[in-house]
């Protein structure tokens, strides 16, 4: 039980592109759903929380006309990286939450 | 503010021998504490998490983890590691489980034959 898919897993694409990475939760219903973004060999960096039907709460620093969250269901929420540039490539994961945090296996976006 | 602290960037284990990974935590109230398990260019899977009750508690994969609110800890051991054990290794606190985690820097841990 309890498992997120993320997709695509791998984008490349070119500077100035929109890119939108999907994160479902397949047999949970997930009340509030989370966006990292993870740098080589660190940590994850919260960017937003979403809510089912609300607008998402951005950390500082994030710009939220950038990355645009959509929280359609209790199932899905999309990321979309709007104009992206090559400073935006990275390793991008999501977190799908109840009463525990369960994690999608991550997409790395790679921006030319 | 909530802050986890994991002193270790890198511990080199060999197979069969113990491992501790230490994990200290700043909150103000009751914590939910998490750890997670990383491998490489993938996604963070759940070891354990504590919320409440029984200080000591048990993982998936023969982990186990005990909460000392005395000393803010949260360690996480296993017996008896294996070669499938390397891999990166986060700390995570929360309000309470549905809400956003502060994350330790990781622990990576090699394992040596």
């Amino acid at each position: 039980g309890a498992v997120v898919s993320q997709h695509p897993s791998w984008v490349i694409c070119k500077s100035g592109t929109s890119v939108k990475i999907e994160c479902r939760s397949l047999d949970f219903q997930a009340t509030t759903m989370f966006w990292y973004r993870q740098f080589p060999k660190q940590s994850l960096m919260l960017m937003a929380t979403s809510n089912e039907g609300s607008k998402a709460t951005y950390e500082q620093g994030v710009e939220k006309d950038k990355f645009l969250i959509n929280h359609a269901s209790l199932t899905l929420s999309t990321l979309t990286v709007t104009s992206a540039h090559p400073e935006d490539s990275s390793f991008y994961i999501c977190g799908s939450s109840t009463d525990t945090q369960y994690f999608g296996p991550g997409t790395r976006l790679t921006v030319l | 503010a909530q802050s986890v602290t994991q002193p270790d960037i890198h511990i080199t284990v060999s197979e069969g021998a113990s491992l501790e990974l230490r994990c200290n935590y700043s909150y103000g109230a009751t914590p939910y504490l998490f750890w997670y398990v990383q491998s490489p260019g993938q996604g963070l899977q759940l070891l354990l998490k504590y919320f409440s009750g029984d200080t000591l508690v048990q993982g998936i994969k023969g982990f186990e983890a005990e909460f000392k609110r005395s000393q803010s800890s949260f360690n996480l051991r296993k017996p008896s590691v294996h070669w499938s054990d390397a891999a990166e290794y986060f700390c995570a606190v929360g309000a309470r489980g549905n809400e956003k985690l502060t994350f330790g820097t990781g622990t990576r841990l090699t394992i040596i034959p």
